[in-house]
């Protein structure tokens, strides 16, 4: 089946650590999207990649970083500079990045402080 | 100004019932329009798109789009418990911007 997997479902992280969060895509799509959720709060877009080896900052890039080496795949590290990263994240892709593309959500990750 | 404004409810309706969530944003400049839901501790799932002034219909889902007043709604035609989600607008203005959801709740 076609879809988009984020691994794991479940993440802690401690003190001073860096975690990364795992998107894969197998839907050929050229744009992907990395959206952070807070309780009671809309999505806010962290990242944004439209095609290989090219990403942009969102309005909360701040204690985060992405890679795309791959159209697969577009991995988000939570660095130890982002001082509250306990939060809900989504991975999306959609076909490109145009006005019209719905995107398209993977399960997304639940990072914690431990 | 929030971006894209939502009543946060919750929206209570009995099983039945027509459920109409309203969305207003405020760049004139939007040019397509999304609704999402999201059940509690899931991602959100797209419903409904739209990009013209007027309404749009898939099965129970209304969408209606009136781009002079900026707003968007939802229809939601027999409800059913079923439905008890959040749902998201999402307006796209260069990127997609979110609100933050309406709760909707039906009530068997």
């Amino acid at each position: 089946d076609g879809g988009i997997t984020q691994s794991p479902k479940y993440l802690f992280r401690k003190e001073g650590q860096n975690v990364t969060l795992s998107c894969e895509q197998n839907l050929n799509h050229d744009a992907m999207y990395w959206y952070r959720q807070d309780p009671g709060q809309g999505l806010r877009l962290i990242y944004y990649s439209q095609i290989v080896n090219d990403f942009q900052k969102g309005d909360i890039a701040e204690g985060y970083s992405v890679s795309r080496e791959k159209k697969e795949s577009f991995p988000l590290t939570v660095t130890s500079a982002q001082k509250n990263p306990t939060a809900f994240y989504l991975c999306a892709s959609s076909p490109y990045q145009g006005s019209n593309q719905p995107q398209h959500f993977g399960d997304g990750t639940r990072l914690s402080i431990l | 100004q929030k971006e894209v404004e939502q009543n946060s409810g919750p929206l209570s309706v009995p099983e039945g019932a027509i459920a109409s969530l309203n969305c207003t944003y405020s760049d004139r400049g939007s040019q397509s329009f999304f609704w999402y839901r999201q059940y509690s501790g899931k991602s959100p799932e797209l419903i409904m798109f739209i990009y013209s002034n007027g309404d749009k219909e898939d099965g129970r889902f209304t969408a209606q789009l009136n781009k002079a007043s900026q707003y968007v709604s939802l229809l939601i035609r027999d409800s059913q418990p079923s439905d008890s989600a959040t749902y998201l607008c999402a307006v796209n203005v260069n990127k997609l911007v979110f609100g933050a959801g309406t709760i909707l709740r039906v009530k068997s």
